[in-house]
C-alpha cells in the first residue's frame, strides 16, 4: 500500500535561513508520481512540483529546490534564505501510474512559520 | 486558463439538516473532479472522484455522497449531516495530459463546514 511520512510535524525558522521539509514515500510499483503542495492559511492547496519516478534530477526553482532520492524513498523539499510568505503547510503527495483518475495519497503536512 | 470555483465559501449547518457543496470548473473538457476533505490538524481524505457525467466513485463509506450532473459541476451532499461532517472540503481537478500517464491534480479555494 502506499504511504507518505512527513515526519516533521512543525518547523519554526527566522527569516533568511533555510530549511528542509521532509518526506519519505513507500510503494510497491516502479512507476510512481511525487508532489509538492503547499497551504497557506487562506486553505487553497498550491500545486509547487510534480516528479516522475524515473527522473532523479534535482530541481531548483528560485528559493526553492527539490531532491529525489530513490534509493531512500525520499523526496525532500529545501527553502532557501526563507521569508515570512513562505509560511503555511506543506504536502508531500504520492501517487501511481494509473493512466486516468488518480488518487493522490497526501503525507500529514509540515507547518512551516517563518518568524520575521 | 482553467479556474475552478467552489461555494460557498463557509458553512455553519446544525446537525441533522441537509448539505449541499457544489465545485465548478471553467476552461477546461472532461476533467476528472475529485473532493476531499481536511479535518482538523489532519491530512487530506479523498471521499470522491469522478471520470466524467455520473461517474463516482466512493472512497470512504460515509454520510456523504457525489453527483456529477455536467461535465465541470461537481456536487457534495448530504441528507443529515453528523459532528463528525464537520472540516475543510476541497475540490480539485485534471485531466491527462498528452504524453502523461498520470496526471497533477490542481485545487480549489475549498469551503469550512462547521457543523453544530
Amino acid at each position: 500500500a502506499q504511504k507518505v511520512t512527513q515526519a516533521q510535524t512543525e518547523i519554526s525558522v527566522v527569516e533568511k535561513e533555510d530549511v528542509t521539509l521532509d518526506c519519505v514515500y513507500e510503494t510497491r510499483d516502479t512507476t510512481y508520481y511525487l508532489f509538492w503542495y503547499k497551504q497557506p492559511p487562506s486553505g487553497e492547496l498550491v500545486f509547487l512540483i510534480r516528479r516522475n519516478s524515473f527522473d532523479e534530477q534535482n530541481e531548483i526553482s528560485g528559493r526553492y529546490s527539490w531532491n529525489f532520492q530513490k534509493s531512500t524513498s525520499s523526496f525532500n523539499f529545501t527553502i532557501t534564505a526563507s521569508q515570512v510568505v513562505d509560511s503555511a503547510v506543506y504536502f508531500c503527495a504520492l501517487s501511481e501510474e494509473g493512466g486516468g483518475s488518480e488518487k493522490l495519497v497526501f503525507g500529514k503536512g509540515t507547518k512551516l512559520t517563518v518568524n520575521p | 486558463s482553467q479556474t475552478i470555483h467552489q461555494w460557498p465559501a463557509t458553512l455553519v449547518q446544525p446537525v441533522g439538516s441537509p448539505l449541499s457543496l457544489e465545485c465548478t470548473v471553467e476552461g477546461t473538457s472532461n476533467p476528472n473532479l475529485y473532493w476531499y476533505r481536511q479535518a482538523a490538524g489532519r491530512g487530506l481524505q479523498l471521499l470522491f472522484y469522478s471520470v466524467g457525467i455520473g461517474q463516482i466513485s466512493s472512497e470512504v463509506p460515509q454520510n456523504l455522497s457525489a453527483s456529477r450532473p455536467q461535465d465541470r459541476q461537481f456536487i457534495l451532499s448530504s441528507k443529515k449531516l453528523l459532528l463528525s461532517d464537520s472540516g475543510f472540503y476541497l475540490c480539485a481537478w485534471s485531466t491527462l495530459g498528452v504524453g502523461h500517464s498520470t496526471d497533477t491534480q490542481y485545487f480549489g479555494p475549498g469551503t469550512r463546514l462547521t457543523v453544530l
